[in-house]
């Protein structure tokens, strides 16, 4: 069975950093196309990043610069290093794994970002 | 970017009537490999979202068959054939053919 979970998340203050991380099992991450995602509080759903099963990736424009996505085959995980953190980067942070037969997706960590 | 525009934002729907909502692409969704990277997803609160459709027509594992997803190019529609209480939620459509991924704004099903 598919499973992931996040964690990581926490109150931090505007400028400094976290690291989300999502671990898995049921399957690898390192032959796996993952994707992170987001919500505010109240708001839609926000692509964040994404990595290829070969490595390639690519960030949403409003985290490119400041978000590093990355992988640990040998601790099965995905992880988002956030740097220069924001107040409009609050909110639940949710991995995703995309196959040909649908996707999968954590139950989130919250990230709230206030001074 | 491709922009998502779903209708009606809100709908209420007596239990055992269908439900239809509409999800309109900027840009044709059809990917070079020939295939439409269209999603629905539903949310309850406090939940994560959970895979409907992929593909546009494809019903994801586990979802109820009342559950159907139609439409191409530009025009997509996620169609409940007999509404049940349990459908309450938001929906919200998905596109992964072209990267920004993007999503629609959400539409709220309630029942009457």
């Amino acid at each position: 069975e598919v499973q992931l979970v996040e964690s990581g998340g926490g109150l931090v203050q505007p400028g400094g950093s976290l690291r989300l991380s999502c671990a898995a099992s049921g399957f690898g991450v390192s032959n796996s196309y993952m994707i992170w995602f987001r919500q505010a509080p109240g708001k839609g759903l926000e692509w964040v990043s994404l990595i290829y099963s070969g490595g390639i990736t690519n960030y949403a424009d409003s985290v490119r610069g400041r978000f590093t996505i990355s992988r640990d085959n040998s601790k099965n995980t995905l992880y988002l290093q956030m740097n220069s953190l924001r107040v409009e980067d609050t909110g639940v942070y949710y991995c995703s794994r995309t196959q040909e037969t649908g996707d999968s997706w954590g139950q989130g960590t919250l990230v709230t970002v206030s001074s | 970017d491709i922009v998502m525009t779903q209708s009606p934002l809100s709908l209420s729907v007596t239990p055992g009537q269908p439900a239809s909502i509409s999800c309109k692409s900027s840009q044709s969704l059809l990917h070079s490999d020939g295939k439409a990277y269209l999603n629905w997803y539903v949310q309850k609160p406090g939940q994560a979202p959970k895979l409907l459709m992929y593909e546009v027509s494809d019903r994801f594992s586990g979802v109820p068959d009342r559950f159907s997803g139609s439409g191409s190019e530009t025009d997509f529609t996620l169609k409940i054939s007999r509404v049940e209480a349990e459908d309450v939620g938001l929906y919200y459509c998905m596109q992964r053919t072209q990267i920004p991924i993007t999503f629609g704004q959400g539409t709220r099903l309630e029942i009457k």
